[in-house]
């Protein structure tokens, strides 16, 4: 079943506006993975962590591994239109071999 | 160019037929998966492959097949059994070695059963 608690479940914001969500578990995981959906198409990935408290960048967002290894956030800084779609935060249990689980994902809409 | 490819993007199927969707990759990945997305959902594994010829149930394994014959091809069959098959369909590719578990994704296939 579903172990990770994605939020928020959506957000509206104007462009220029930065933007937060994160994702919690109960469970320990090994890596932190955050990818993009635009509708229709496949996931890409965006940002990938792989130890705890690691903080990482990809251009306006940047990923954290938290510390207790339960947890991650992705920031959007500066939003633009182009930014709309679906995050899905996506984790590797100590226990689960390849297998990622994800999160029920966090859709942005940015107004220009 | 290196990547996944699906196809076909759209497939609609009658009531009680098998469709295959295919999954393709030349990345040189040895797992290979399939998720079921539905709307306003998240991604939900069908059934995942670390080597050939061999395979592993996912979280909703009931109405579908897959075979791995080959290195580059995980076809997925959904299956009459299946009680609920419009969905969005996709395949993922991870390498195993090295310690990183990153997946790629395909286009997906969007089946709509009539």
């Amino acid at each position: 079943g579903q172990q990770l608690n994605q939020s928020p479940q959506s957000m509206f914001i104007q462009e220029g506006e930065d933007v937060s969500m994160n994702c919690t578990s109960s469970s320990i995981f090994n890596t932190w993975l955050w990818y993009k959906q635009e509708p229709g198409e496949g996931p890409v990935l965006l940002i990938a962590l792989y130890k705890a408290g690691e903080l990482t960048s990809n251009g306006r967002l940047t990923a954290q591994f938290g510390i207790t290894r339960k947890d991650s956030f992705l920031n959007i800084s500066a939003s633009i239109p182009s930014d709309v779609g679906i995050y899905f935060c996506a984790g590797q249990l100590e226990t689960s071999g390849s297998r990622l689980t994800f999160g029920e994902g966090t859709q942005l809409t940015v107004n220009p | 160019d290196g990547g996944i490819t699906q196809s076909p993007k759209y497939l609609f199927r009658k009531e009680g037929q098998n469709v295959t969707l295919s999954c393709e990759q030349n990345l040189n990945h040895d797992a290979m998966y399939w998720y079921r997305q539905d709307p306003g959902q998240g991604l939900r594994l069908i059934y995942y492959s670390q080597i050939v010829n061999d395979f592993q149930k996912g979280d909703i394994a009931e109405g579908y097949s897959v075979s791995r014959e080959k290195k580059e091809s995980f076809p997925l069959t959904v299956t009459s059994a299946q009680k609920n098959p419009t969905a969005f369909y996709l395949c993922a590719s991870s390498p195993l070695s090295g310690g990183y578990n990153e997946q790629f994704f395909g286009p997906g296939t969007r089946l709509t059963v009539l």
